[in-house]
Formats: C-alpha cells, sequence, structure tokens
C-alpha cells in the first residue's frame, strides 16, 4: 500500500446522506481508479482518471461521482448515499496507462 | 453471465499441497491475465502477469493461460500457511490500462 492513502478507513453513514472518499497518492501517477468489492462480484470498476480534471465512468458508475483536482488525489463522492453502496472501496494507480495496478488498504463504508 | 468466473470456495488444503486456481472468461479478446493476492482486511496486490497465451514461472507459482479454451490457472507448489489468502484472476482487453475485469476471487486457507 505504500504511496496511496485512503481515507476514512472505517465509515458509518445513515441512507441519505453525502460521503466522500479520498485516495492520495505520492506516485506521481497519472491514472487514478476507483473501485467497489462486493461479496460474490469481486472488484468493479467506478470511475476512473487519467489526469487533473480529465475522469470517465467505469461499470458501476450510477449514484457516484468523482474529481481530481491535482495529480495526487481523487475523490469519490456518494451525493445520496443507499444501503446498496454498502462495499469497499478501494483505489488503484497505475503509471503510463499501464494496466499493473497498485491498491490502497480500502476504505469500509456501511450505509444504514 | 459475468465476463470473468472464478470459483469462490472456500478451498482448505494441507501445508505443502499443490494448488490449482482457475478462472474462465467469455471475451476472447482479453489479452492480459493477472493474478492478485488479498489478505484479510487488505488491498489486492499483484501476484503474477502474463501477456497472451502461455507460461510464467516465479518461485513456487505459476501462471497460465489458455486463451483456445479462455481459461487461466494460477497453481501454488508446497504451499504454506503464509499463503492463505483470498486470490483475485483479472483480465483486461488491448491498450484499457488500469480498467480491469475481476473475477469473484477465490479464498484459499492452507492448514499447518
Amino acid at each position: 500500500d505504500a504511496g496511496i492513502t485512503q481515507s476514512p478507513r472505517h465509515k458509518v453513514t445513515e441512507t441519505g446522506t453525502p460521503v466522500t472518499l479520498r485516495c492520495h497518492q505520492t506516485e506521481n501517477h497519472r491514472y487514478m481508479y476507483w473501485y467497489r468489492q462486493d461479496p460474490g462480484h469481486g472488484l468493479r470498476l467506478i470511475h476512473y482518471s487519467y489526469g487533473v480534471k480529465d475522469t470517465d465512468k467505469g461499470e458501476v458508475s450510477d449514484g457516484y461521482s468523482v474529481s481530481r483536482s491535482k495529480t495526487e488525489d481523487f475523490l469519490l463522492t456518494l451525493e445520496s448515499a443507499t444501503s446498496s453502496q454498502t462495499s469497499v472501496y478501494f483505489c488503484a494507480t497505475t503509471g503510463s496507462g499501464a494496466n499493473v495496478l497498485t491498491f490502497g488498504a480500502g476504505s469500509r463504508l456501511t450505509v444504514l | 453471465q459475468k465476463e470473468v468466473e472464478q470459483d469462490p470456495g472456500p478451498l482448505s488444503v494441507p501445508e505443502g499441497a499443490i494448488v490449482s486456481l482457475n478462472c474462465t472468461y467469455s471475451n476472447s479478446a482479453f489479452q492480459y491475465f493477472m493474478w492478485y493476492r488479498q489478505y484479510s482486511r487488505k488491498g489486492p496486490e499483484l501476484l503474477m502477469y502474463t501477456y497472451s497465451s502461455g507460461n510464467k514461472e516465479d518461485g513456487r507459482f505459476t501462471a497460465q493461460v489458455d486463451k483456445s479454451s479462455k481459461y487461466i490457472s494460477l497453481f501454488i507448489r508446497d504451499s504454506q500457511p503464509s499463503d492463505s489468502a483470498t486470490y483475485l484472476c483479472a483480465m483486461s482487453l488491448y491498450n484499457q490500462g488500469g480498467k480491469l475485469i475481476f473475477g469473484q476471487g477465490t479464498e484459499l486457507s492452507v492448514k499447518p
């Protein structure tokens, strides 16, 4: 997990509240990704970024937005959390568009 | 039907056993094949990486890709209790960077 810090690591929130998860990297990697991990589904891509202010949707982007104002920070926002967004969220990075990802330690989110 | 299928296990073996982990996939355009290892409450870490078909060996680990059968395998020789983890297969299309498609993961337990 060296070089990638996710915060918060654990969060419990209520349905309808906004939530922001932060990913901070010190690798100066251009590409950053948000995945969620659920039993029976493995990891699924939510959103990704290929540079500052350049983002795109992944497989399961509904209900999520992202922002990247600096190379080192990639934020994932749930505008109005739902119970189906209870999951473990992983940030990952790679340099130069390579497909070998380095993952953070994860953020465990529970929506009641 | 999921693009990538992986038996979730759990799989329990005695120390020293040979372990075989497998994934099947449906998209014949996948070019890059990876195995990630994930310890409990941690982020996935890359274990093996293979481009196209063939075998790759790294110490006690061997990855095999059979594109004609759309089948990939990971073999662990002389398994150790420290190999106890969840193993995730992942694959991607050409030029897709870190947009990976993961299997569900297989939970492996190696008993001393």
